[in-house]
């Protein structure tokens, strides 16, 4: 089975503050990327990884980064947190390549900014 | 643009009751089609997905979808509801090569 951890279910931070959100996967998949998800707007894709070391900007990067320095791992960093990235955070990962893929998805972080 | 629609944003169904939830796509080509769903507070689970073949697939948990290229849809069913199916329901499409795009959501309520 494809495991897709996330680092923490929820987290409670302040506004300025920095945050990691940490996603592993154990399926050896090239791709990982982060979604948001806020009611009514669905899953907004914020930034993908296609490789090590590469990232690529989704729909709405702006107040975000990603660092993705080893396969399994890849992390969603918000340098100074603000009250409208209060969200749920997921993490997903799919092998790479022009082929059929499917994502698989953590659990999601709930992210509360204050 | 590619888009994804969920047209019900909420439905409510009985217990033993049948369940249909729409999503269409607009797309030139066919893309590859997936079914999630998401318990309360919980990530997204894979139900089912449509590469090729077949037009009518069967997933997990008793759920079916059928594609329609003359209509763009790919609606999911399932002939008779359980009160754990309430939770939310994410169509999305993987055009090939490219990333996926979700749909809005549908929320599922289940009547007791």
């Amino acid at each position: 089975d494809v495991k897709v951890t996330q680092s923490s279910r929820y987290l409670v931070k302040r506004t300025g503050e920095k945050v990691f959100l940490e996603c592993v996967q154990d399926m050896d998949h090239e791709n990982m990327f982060w979604y948001r998800q806020d009611p009514g707007l669905g899953l907004r894709l914020i930034y993908f990884s296609y490789d090590v070391k590469m990232k690529e900007k989704g729909d709405i990067p702006e107040g975000y980064s990603v660092s993705r320095e080893k396969k399994e791992r890849f992390s969603l960093i918000l340098e100074s947190a603000s009250t409208n990235q209060t969200s749920m955070y997921l993490c997903a990962s799919s092998r790479g390549g022009r082929v059929r893929k499917t994502q698989y998805f953590g659990p999601g972080t709930r992210l509360l900014v204050l | 643009a590619q888009s994804v629609t969920q047209p019900d944003i909420h439905i409510t169904v009985s217990e033993g009751a049948s369940l249909e939830l729409r999503c269409n796509y607009s797309y030139g080509a066919t893309p590859y089609l997936f079914w999630y769903v998401q318990s309360p507070g919980q990530g997204l689970q894979l139900l089912l997905k449509y590469f090729s073949g077949d037009t009518l697939v069967q997933g997990i948990k008793g759920f079916e979808a059928e594609f329609k290229r003359s209509q763009s849809s790919f609606n999911l069913r399932k002939p008779s509801v359980h009160w754990s199916d309430a939770a939310e329901y994410f169509c999305a499409v993987d055009l090939y090569g490219q990333n996926f795009v979700f749909g809005p959501g549908t929320r599922l309520s289940v009547l007791p």
